[in-house]
């Protein structure tokens, strides 16, 4: 089956600038989580989504958001974008969330200059 | 809420010998505990994972330990391979709220010297 598609591969941004990702989970898994991820800072959660909710939220401020689609396809948007926002983005799809194995995309790779 | 260390953040081993990468976590009640290898380029993807009604678990070179008490998980890497060399992340999952939340840890760069 196929597997986590990301869109696009790279990004490059001026700061200032908003920015939406595009995830496609695995086809039955109803859960999306994001991450950033940056040298030497691990896997960062963003955010989960469940069935077109968001059940979880790590510690980011409020211009990461993030949605779900009936298709469970979800998006992130970063408005406002800052040069610290550079990174490797990455979403992780599973069945049931936190207790089932999670499939990740490849990432986007966000540059803010 | 669940914190999750990961030690060394660097290792490098000669190829044949073994590695091991330890985690802890704070959080008594995680009860599921995976492992993802991540490498260049490549999002992370799962090569092993235990319970927490389980001790130990081997996939042919690859075991993972927990160790509930002292609340800590260990991966083991036997004959290690220049294939190994990649960052390896634990995490722990807990149950809150009604749903699963998984935390994971700094990461562990792996490199096997051939």
């Amino acid at each position: 089956k196929a597997g986590v598609t990301q869109t696009p591969r790279y990004l490059i941004k001026t700061r200032g600038q908003q920015v939406t990702l595009s995830c496609s989970p695995i086809s039955g898994h109803r859960s999306v989580s994001w991450y950033q991820q940056t040298p030497g800072q691990g896997l960062q959660f963003l955010f989960e989504y469940f069935s077109e909710t968001q059940r979880n939220k790590g510690n980011f401020p409020g211009r990461f958001s993030g949605r779900q689609f009936s298709n469970s396809r979800s998006e992130m948007n970063v408005s406002t974008l800052e040069l610290g926002d550079s990174a490797l983005y990455l979403c992780a799809s599973s069945y049931d969330g936190g207790n089932t194995e999670a499939f990740f995309g490849q990432g986007t790779r966000l540059t803010v200059v | 809420g669940e914190n999750v260390e990961q030690h060394p953040s660097t290792l490098s081993v000669q190829e044949g010998d073994s590695a091991v990468i330890k985690c802890t976590y704070s959080d008594s009640a995680s009860n599921y505990f995976p492992w993802y290898k991540q490498e260049l380029g490549k999002g992370p993807q799962l090569i092993i994972d235990i319970r927490s009604n389980v001790g130990e678990k081997k996939d042919q070179r690859i075991a993972v330990t927990l160790n509930k008490t002292a609340k800590h998980f260990s991966l083991h890497i036997t004959e290690t391979q220049p294939e190994d060399s990649a960052v390896y992340f634990c995490a722990a999952s807990i149950r809150s709220g009604g749903y699963q939340k998984v935390t994971f840890g700094t990461g562990t760069k792996l490199q096997v010297i051939p």
